[in-house]
């Protein structure tokens, strides 16, 4: 089945730098990528839609040169958190769509900001 | 607007016992896909179940089954002889005609197994 790779899996930082998650899809090419952030016993909630080769859209409220997207290829989304401050704490998880399938995950990001 | 409810925080049921997940959700779209995700501890999000609006029969998937009820709006999620293992957040969510695969997630309920 569609495999859906994230890295790191959990990362510590410091207060100001920057943070790079990347979400590879294995076995088959996702045009579309998702971004979710999950705050602690809380439901997903949706930062982002990656598309590859264009830029990517933005849900309302999130700030899109705080979490840069990038989806240079048709395996590979990144998203960097830039100037990183302890509210940036979170879960973060990325999708993609794989045909008529459901949306396969990777394992998610557990960022922390001291 | 459209909207996925879940009613149950959290909930507490003996091994062995079934459970049912409460899912109601809210559209107008005539056709819409429902999906129930569970997620362990460990953060990752594992697809359990899928209903499809037009589907006649209701979805089952080995010890999970999906009461979908249309004119009721609802999608419980019923798991039989349930195991320690299924401790975790179950997540009810929506794919709404025309999404481009975007879900729309309801708040999920905790799920306890007590041995």
């Amino acid at each position: 089945g569609a495999v859906v790779s994230q890295h790191p899996s959990r990362v510590i930082c410091k207060s100001g730098t920057s943070v790079k998650i990347e979400c590879r899809s294995l076995d088959f090419q996702a045009t579309t990528m998702f971004w979710y952030r999950q705050f602690p016993k809380q439901s997903l909630m949706l930062m982002a839609t990656s598309n590859e080769g264009s830029k990517a859209t933005y849900e309302q409220g999130v700030e899109k040169d705080k979490f840069l997207i990038n989806h240079a290829s048709l395996t590979l989304s990144t998203l960097t958190v830039t100037s990183a401050h302890p509210e940036d704490s979170s879960f973060y998880i990325c999708s993609a769509p794989w045909g008529n399938t459901p949306l396969h995950f990777g394992n998610g990001t557990r960022l922390t900001v001291t | 607007a459209q909207k996925i409810t879940q009613t149950q925080p959290g909930m507490f049921v003996q091994e062995k016992e079934a459970v049912t997940l409460d899912c109601t959700y809210d559209t107008s779209d005539p056709s819409y896909g429902l999906f129930w995700y569970k997620q362990p501890s460990s953060g990752e999000m594992i697809f359990l179940i899928y209903q499809g609006s037009y589907d006649q029969q209701n979805a089952t998937e080995g010890r999970y089954s999906l009461n979908f009820q249309k004119a009721r709006k609802s999608a419980n999620l019923v798991i039989s002889a349930s195991q320690l293992g299924d401790s975790a957040m179950y997540f009810c969510a929506m794919r709404p005609m025309d999404s481009n695969y975007q879900l729309i997630w309801g708040a999920g309920t905790k799920l306890i197994i007590k041995p």
